[in-house]
């Protein structure tokens, strides 16, 4: 089973930082097959990201991601109010599907 | 738009059986396999397995194998979980995701308790 460790599993950034959240798996992942999610609490998770570096439909311009082999990442440009949430990555390269343990992130 | 429409919530008692739905539109509900993802209280989320939309072949991860049955109803473009003799553990949010990159439904919260 791949497992998905997520860095920090929470953190507070100000209006405006710049915040990058990272997913480390045990093995090698194919790069098609990472992808991102945002949970807001009482919601269902939104797929942001998907591929390691796709922005899914609407999802504004200041995310991105990247990575490869066994380290991704996500970053937000510049932290807005809205981009509360928890954050996760999500490997589809084998069974079983596997979820990183999240990153909530908080504004300051 | 694309969206799965979930089934109300669940209370049910240790032993019972529940069934839950997701209706699938716009898109081709065939085009794309259903995964079943379940989020305990407070917790993060496990892949519970998914079903071929096409073939209608399930496939589920190890801890979900026995109690727990995936099925389609696709002349009503609707995915089913099933979930027998219930367990206070099974007490969760259960999500239907659609494809690879999953698209959510909003979530089927089961609450077991006597």
């Amino acid at each position: 089973e791949i497992v998905l460790t997520q860095s920090p599993t929470t953190m507070a950034a100000s209006p405006g930082e710049k915040i990058t959240i990272t997913c480390s798996a045990n093995s090698s992942i194919s790069s098609n097959y990472l992808h991102w999610y945002q949970q807001k609490p009482g919601f269902s998770p939104k797929l942001l990201i998907y591929r390691t570096s796709n922005l899914a439909s609407g999802v504004p311009v200041r995310f991105s991601g990247s990575g490869s082999g066994t380290s991704y990442s996500l970053t937000i440009g510049t932290m807005e109010a809205e981009d509360v949430a928890t954050y996760y990555c999500q490997q589809g390269s084998s069974i079983p599907r596997t979820f990183g343990g999240g990153t909530k992130l908080e504004i300051k | 738009q694309i969206q799965l429409v979930q089934s109300g919530p669940e209370l049910k008692k240790p032993g019972e059986t529940v069934k839950i739905s997701c209706k699938a539109s716009g898109y081709t509900f065939t085009n794309y396999g259903m995964n079943w993802v379940k989020q305990a209280p407070g917790k993060g989320f496990k892949w519970m397995g998914w079903i071929n939309t096409y073939t209608g072949e399930p496939t589920y991860a190890d801890d979900f194998k026995g109690r727990f049955a995936f099925s389609l109803e696709t002349s009503a473009n609707t995915a089913y979980l099933q979930i027998y003799n219930l367990k206070n553990e099974d007490t969760a949010t259960y999500f239907c995701a659609r494809g690879t990159a999953y698209v959510w439904g909003a979530g089927t919260t089961v609450t077991v308790s006597s």
